[in-house]
């Protein structure tokens, strides 16, 4: 049973546009969301989190906001740069758990293409 | 400053053989752990670790174990290697602080035979 779904596989976008990347869970236990980044060949990358008390986080050109009532988080990324493609994983962690038990999402391909 | 260092990046193994993947971290972070990332399957945790002398089993333990002697090193043992066990494994740590993100290795990419 997946908690952490990321519908989309790939997304493609032109450079300066905006990405949104979306993510769904189920878990209502959830209280803390992170996007991670990740380029081929490398480990994952910390982009950006969000707790449950808050519905939207802002870093930059990145901004996470969450819906709790639909479960429901998006990473907004604009504008969007070559550079930012990469492979986007959404993951979550419960309440009462430890930063280090993440139930990560399959991951979303995002291109931009200059 | 190294982060993460996973050993070796590659590795290809025969059904039966062990080995061990090699995780060590010069941050002092007491949380290290270890995922799997499969093809349309997201990361997966395997065991992770809350200190020296302390582990536990994530959501895919089976065929593989851990020890955590030190504080700096968290390896990862093959028991007995399974095309099943074909995989991207990563290594992570994190301080011991309320949401602090997890710091990932490169990873070990594995391929038995």
């Amino acid at each position: 049973d997946q908690q952490v779904k990321q519908n989309s596989p790939s997304l493609s976008v032109q450079e300066g546009r905006i990405s949104i990347l979306n993510c769904d869970y189920t878990n209502s236990m959830f209280d803390y969301f992170l996007w991670y980044k990740k380029y081929p060949a490398e480990g994952p990358t910390f982009l950006i989190s969000i707790s449950s008390i808050k519905d939207k986080n802002e870093d930059g050109r990145f901004t996470v906001f969450l819906n709790k009532s639909a479960k429901h988080l998006s990473l907004h990324i604009v504008p969007s740069q070559p550079g930012d493609s990469a492979v986007y994983f959404c993951a979550a962690r419960g309440s009462g758990g430890s930063n280090y038990k993440l139930t990560f999402g399959k991951g979303t391909l995002l291109t931009v293409n200059p | 400053n190294a982060g993460v260092t996973q050993t070796p990046k590659f590795q290809v193994l025969k059904t039966g053989q062990s080995m061990t993947l090699q995780c060590a971290q010069d941050m002092n972070h007491e949380y290290m752990s270890w995922y799997r990332q499969d093809p349309g399957m997201g990361l997966r945790l395997i065991h992770y670790s809350v200190g020296a002398g302390i582990t536990d089993q994530g959501e895919v333990p089976n065929g593989y174990n851990v020890s955590r002697s030190t504080t700096e090193d968290f390896p990862l043992r093959l028991l007995s290697a399974a095309p099943s066990q074909t995989s991207v494994y990563f290594c992570a740590s994190s301080r011991q602080v309320i949401n602090s993100p997890l710091h990932f290795g490169n990873g070990t990419r594995l391929t038995v035979t």
